[in-house]
């Protein structure tokens, strides 16, 4: 298993563009989760999933959107990229969400806004 | 709000014992405590997790004090390649929400 995989690794974009920030998990997990980890701080929850066509809001949601259509893939989009949005993403899954599922983590992409 | 209190960094020998404390005291009954470590800017790891008895499995070991309002991640031989960042979360439902707080970051010094 791959188990989660992040593309790209890396992106520079301009203030105003749009970009999708993709995560695939093989693991068949039915939860999903994004996060954004800025510069010497811990990691904060954008959105998450329970399943396919299911999504909800977390901690810092705003200036991005997502959308869950298969089990496999849940990607974020950016529509009008802003400096304040200069982060790591990182993606994760996990098979549920009951108090003993651990979540398991992508590599991450490292996205500069300019 | 994280729900966690960690030290922002500690030191620790090579093959000695390395002990990282965390506070929840709001945690709830049926909360569990999870530690996670993040190295390089990797992807956090899972390490180990536990509800009110003192858990161990090949990675370390997570103490929780009876109350449940403190625990002790026990790295037993610290090696250099434990050097990262811990975190101690408490999961939040519903989603199975994890709230990471700063942690702290463990440097093993040869």
């Amino acid at each position: 298993n791959a188990g989660v995989t992040q593309t790209p690794k890396f992106r520079i974009l301009k203030i105003g563009q749009s970009m999708t920030l993709q995560c695939t998990q093989d693991m068949n997990h039915n939860y999903m989760y994004w996060y954004r980890q800025d510069p010497g701080m811990g990691l904060k929850l954008i959105y998450y999933s329970v399943g396919a066509g299911i999504t909800d809001k977390g901690e810092v949601p705003n200036g991005y959107n997502v959308s869950r259509s298969t089990t496999e893939d849940f990607p974020l989009r950016l529509e009008l990229a802003a400096p304040s949005q200069t982060s790591v993403y990182f993606c994760a899954s996990s098979y549920g969400s009951a108090l003993t599922d651990t979540q398991y983590f992508g590599p991450g992409t490292r996205l500069t806004v300019l | 709000d994280a729900k966690t209190t960690q030290p922002p960094s500690m030191d620790c020998a090579e093959g000695r014992a390395a002990n990282l404390p965390c506070n929840h005291s709001t945690i709830s009954g049926n909360e569990y405590v999870y530690w996670y470590r993040q190295i390089h800017s990797q992807g956090p790891q899972y390490i180990i997790h536990g509800l009110k008895n003192n858990e161990t499995n090949e990675m370390a070991s997570l103490i929780i004090t009876e109350d449940r309002k403190s625990s002790t991640l026990i790295l037993p031989h610290a090696t250099l390649r434990d050097t990262a960042v811990y975190y101690c979360i408490v999961r939040v439902a519903p989603g199975n929400q994890f709230y990471f707080g700063t942690g702290t970051s463990l440097t093993v010094i040869p």
